[in-house]
């Protein structure tokens, strides 16, 4: 079975430019959860969706968005990027939304904001 | 806010020698998580401890979650390069349920 699959692994993007990313998760698996890891850090939370509804937001501004699609999958959107929104993304998915559920990471997504 | 300190954050040792890393924190988890992450990669889930007191064995690798489960370790016995990688303990906590992480423990096992 496929684990969590994301796109795309490496992108570079300017100051100012707008990025999505996306993210498929474990067949079965109704919710998707986002983090940001910046070199050095643990993961941070940024987003959690079940059942296409956001069910948690982490401490990230406004220009970071997300939605979930019908078939589970996900995007994550960063506006007006900073040089600072350089990290690993990843994306993690598990059955459902509760908190006893084990969470599987995808390998991520790398930007580079130049 | 709930905080994970994970100690020690780097850490060189040679093959075949033991090594403890900690995770604590003020705050009481329902569970912890172990992981262990490779450069260029995603975490992969090692284990996952819920009751206070467990002990669970991977291998090589001993997982204990604390009585009051607030706090868990991670030993390693006689240490092989392939254990080289950095290794997180994550906690499911806050109103969201959402996994909060330790800032991870950089090991280095050289031959």
């Amino acid at each position: 079975d496929a684990g969590v699959t994301q796109s795309p692994t490496h992108l570079i993007k300017t100051r100012g430019q707008h990025v999505t990313l996306r993210c498929s998760p474990i067949s079965g698996h109704k919710s998707v959860s986002w983090y940001q890891q910046v070199l050095g850090q643990g993961p941070q939370f940024i987003f959690q969706y079940y059942e296409k509804e956001e069910r948690g937001r982490g401490n990230f501004p406004d220009r970071f968005s997300a939605r979930q699609f019908p078939n589970y999958s996900s995007e994550l959107n960063v506006n007006a990027l900073l040089l600072g929104d350089s990290a690993l993304y990843l994306c993690a998915s598990s059955l459902d939304y509760s908190s006893g559920n084990t969470i599987y990471f995808g390998e991520g997504s790398w930007l580079t904001v130049v | 806010t709930q905080l994970l300190e994970q100690s020690p954050q780097f850490l060189s040792i040679q093959e075949g020698e033991n090594l403890t890393v900690y995770c604590n924190s003020s705050s009481v988890f329902s569970s912890l998580q172990w992981y262990r992450q490779e450069p260029g990669e995603g975490p992969v889930l090692l284990v996952t401890v819920v009751t206070g007191g467990e002990v669970k064995k991977l291998k090589r690798l001993t997982f204990q979650f604390g009585d009051a489960r607030k706090d868990s370790s991670l030993h390693i016995t006689a240490a092989q390069p392939g254990d080289t990688g950095l290794y997180l303990c994550a906690g499911v906590g806050g109103s969201q349920g959402n996994l909060i992480f330790g800032k991870g423990t950089k090991l280095s096992v050289k031959p």
